[in-house]
């Protein structure tokens, strides 16, 4: 079967940095896309990864390792905007998204 | 560039009624747009995906005659959930693609249906 796992629930305090780790199983590898999802809110795109290795944007970075089955989203600076969900989705061999159950991040003072 | 916007936001609706939920590329054609819902503290969960100028495909589990799907046109999606029952409360979300298969889905805001 096809399999997303991520951490259910994470805290971190503002200005700090924190690393939300995602490890999957699916049948074929098209991309790994991490969206944001605040409260009551549809998710956000923030990265895209189908090559391995690291791809910055701001204060997000996203890492990819296709032989380990395994990325993160690294988030730096962070700020009390920054507290939401974060879900990670693998593009399967029929482009078919696969969503994993997201890790709610909470930030603190 | 790359907007969804869906209709309405939130409804609230009396059981046994039927309510329709719009979805609109605002600034692109999507020949394909997908439908998710999602419970509370849930993952997102595909429910169908919806083509333009055919059926819509739908997913194990999802009754095709309960969550009628039509995609019209190209900028277009429609999801109507027909004789609404209180455990379709939930979180509606439609999204969509610019182009190709390796862009990221672009979502619209949601709707928050509560069936009373």
């Amino acid at each position: 079967g096809q399999n997303i796992d991520q951490p259910t629930e994470m805290t971190a305090t503002e200005g700090a940095i924190v690393q939300i780790n995602c490890t999957y199983q699916t049948s074929g590898f098209n991309g790994l896309f991490w969206y944001q999802q605040h409260a009551g809110e549809a998710p956000t795109f923030l990265s895209y990864n189908v090559l391995d290795g690291l791809e910055e944007k701001g204060r997000f970075s996203s890492f990819l390792s296709r032989s380990k089955g395994y990325s993160y989203l690294l988030l730096k600076e962070l700020q009390m905007k920054d507290s939401a969900s974060y879900l990670c989705a693998v593009m399967d061999s029929n482009y078919q998204l696969i969503w994993g159950a997201g890790t709610k991040l909470i930030i603190k003072p | 560039g790359a907007v969804v916007s869906q209709h309405p936001s939130w409804v609230i609706c009396k059981s046994g009624t039927s309510v329709k939920i719009e979805c609109r590329s605002l600034d692109f054609q999507a020949t394909t747009m997908f439908w998710y819902r999602q419970f509370p503290k849930q993952s997102l969960m595909l429910m169908a995906t919806s083509n333009e100028g055919s059926k819509a495909t739908y997913e194990q589990g999802v009754e095709k005659d309960k969550f009628l799907i039509n995609h019209a046109s190209l900028t277009l999606s429609t999801l109507t959930v027909t004789s609404a029952h209180p455990e379709d409360s939930s979180f509606y979300i439609c999204s969509a693609r610019i182009q190709g298969e390796y862009s990221p889905l672009h979502f619209g805001n949601g709707t928050r249906l509560t069936v009373t």
